[in-house]
């Protein structure tokens, strides 16, 4: 079947733009994650969806950065007056309770490039 | 922050050898999981390891976990060209089950 797939997977944008990134998940998974990845780093945890909800947002570095997922499915991450430092790989992944809640399968991800 | 910590941080092998990859963790985990990064895009899940359980095979890979060192090891037997990547480690405390990742390895397998 389909696996987890992000849109776009390359956004350049301008200092001070407000970027959408998109995550739509592997069907019927209720958990959805959001991490980010800096050149030579591992991912970094973002923010937990369980459902429509955020159950875990603690990751978010500031409050220019929000994440919905008003249906349960598709997650979109937002980042306001982008700064060059949020340069980075954001990746997004699901998972399901009957494959383990902790197998978590990772989309292709979005690089994000701010100038 | 970044709780795993993985050594080697770059290993380089012939084809045909074994790949020994190491992982040290700082707190209490449910589960550890070691995940596969091909160009620096999406992350491939290799196998998972539970607290309870010390070893685990899958194909041509053998993880260990010694809780008490709060370390783990993966093994890839019989290396081909196909395996150069990035490989990370990545716990679970079990706190709504995200992941903390290392640093990562790369692996680079000669053919």
């Amino acid at each position: 079947g389909a696996g987890v797939s992000q849109t776009p997977s390359n956004k350049v944008t301008e200092k001070g733009k407000y970027v959408e990134l998109r995550c739509d998940p592997i069907s019927g998974h209720t958990a959805l994650y959001w991490y980010r990845q800096s050149l030579g780093q591992g991912p970094e945890f973002l923010i937990y969806f369980q459902g429509t909800g955020a159950a875990d947002d603690s990751g978010l570095p500031n409050d220019r950065f929000f994440a919905v997922r008003p249906e349960g499915s598709v997650s979109t991450l937002k980042i306001q007056r982008t700064e060059r430092g949020d340069s980075a790989v954001y990746l997004c992944a699901s998972s399901s309770p009957r494959s383990g809640r902790a197998s978590q399968y990772f989309g292709p991800g979005t690089r994000l490039t701010v100038l | 922050s970044q709780q795993g910590e993985e050594d080697p941080q770059a290993l380089s092998i012939q084809e045909g050898e074994n790949a020994t990859m190491n992982c040290s963790y700082k707190t209490s985990i449910n589960n550890l999981q070691w995940y596969r990064q091909n160009s620096g895009r999406g992350l491939v899940h290799l196998i998972l390891i539970r607290s309870n359980e010390r070893e685990k095979h899958s194909g041509r890979l053998r993880v260990t976990l010694d809780t008490s060192k709060k370390s783990s090891s993966l093994l890839i037997t019989a290396s081909r060209a196909a395996d150069t990547a990035s490989y990370f480690c990545a716990t679970d405390t079990g706190a709504n089950s995200k992941l903390t990742f290392g640093k990562g390895i790369t692996l680079s397998v000669r053919p």
